[in-house]
């Protein structure tokens, strides 16, 4: 157990409609971080939160959009949703920031678009 | 722009073998950090090993070692001692910091399966 909490762990939904998916970092943890992960794009960076900034954006769609809270969780919004939009959605997060800290990854959001 | 190669998709191993799994690395930052993480059929993502860009040594945890060459840019990971457990998709990955942002960056993956 990584210790960082993802939920809820599979959703399927229609084209167009909006989902949310919660991320609840390792205790202590201050950065949160979206992926994505599909069958064509492989891993993908989407954006990077630090102690409630915004702190990196990757290849994320206009369409989606993500916050943290002040108690550290961290949300992800995806909206008019496509069936490309398929994919498994993993948030990680990691004590401070530097390039020499761990990031550990949550189980995963499994989100199928019908 | 940093960039992560895997040049092997798949391995076949015979179990209690010992197995090499490759990743060669692009970048120009002074500092960034080195992971594998293994992913089995179930999805997650399980953190295995890390490399910091300056430590001396190569990282080993249990069974996982990382054979780091900075020189060649290039950041492998062996597993000693192959069991049927270790069957999963294996992903390199690079951190470096960029005026305060991070993130990782993922190779493609190498599907490991271990053979009985």
């Amino acid at each position: 157990d990584s210790g960082v909490t993802q939920t809820p762990k599979h959703l399927i939904t229609a084209t167009g409609q909006r989902v949310t998916l919660r991320c609840s970092p390792r205790s202590g943890d201050l950065s949160v971080y979206w992926y994505q992960q599909s069958l064509d794009q492989g891993l993908q960076f989407l954006i990077q939160y630090y102690n409630g900034e915004e702190r990196a954006k990757g290849n994320i769609l206009e369409r989606f959009s993500a916050q943290q809270f002040p108690d550290l969780h961290s949300e992800l919004n995806l909206s008019s949703l496509e069936l490309g939009d398929s994919a498994l959605y993993f948030c990680a997060s990691s004590e401070i920031q530097g390039a020499d800290t761990e990031a550990f990854f949550g189980q995963g959001t499994r989100l199928t678009v019908v | 722009a940093q960039k992560i190669t895997q040049t092997q998709p798949g391995m076949f191993v015979q179990e209690k073998e010992a197995v090499t799994l490759d990743c060669t690395y692009d970048t120009s930052d002074p500092s960034y950090g080195l992971f594998w993480y293994k992913q089995p059929s179930s999805g997650e993502m399980i953190f295995l090993i890390y490399q910091g860009s300056y430590d001396q040594q190569n990282a080993t945890e249990g069974r996982y070692s990382l054979n780091f060459q900075k020189a060649r840019k290039s950041a492998n990971l062996v597993i000693s001692a192959s069991q049927l457990g270790d069957s999963a998709m294996y992903f390199c990955a690079m951190r470096s910091e960029i005026q305060g942002a991070q993130k990782l960056v993922f190779g493609q993956g190498t599907r490991l399966t271990i053979n009985p």
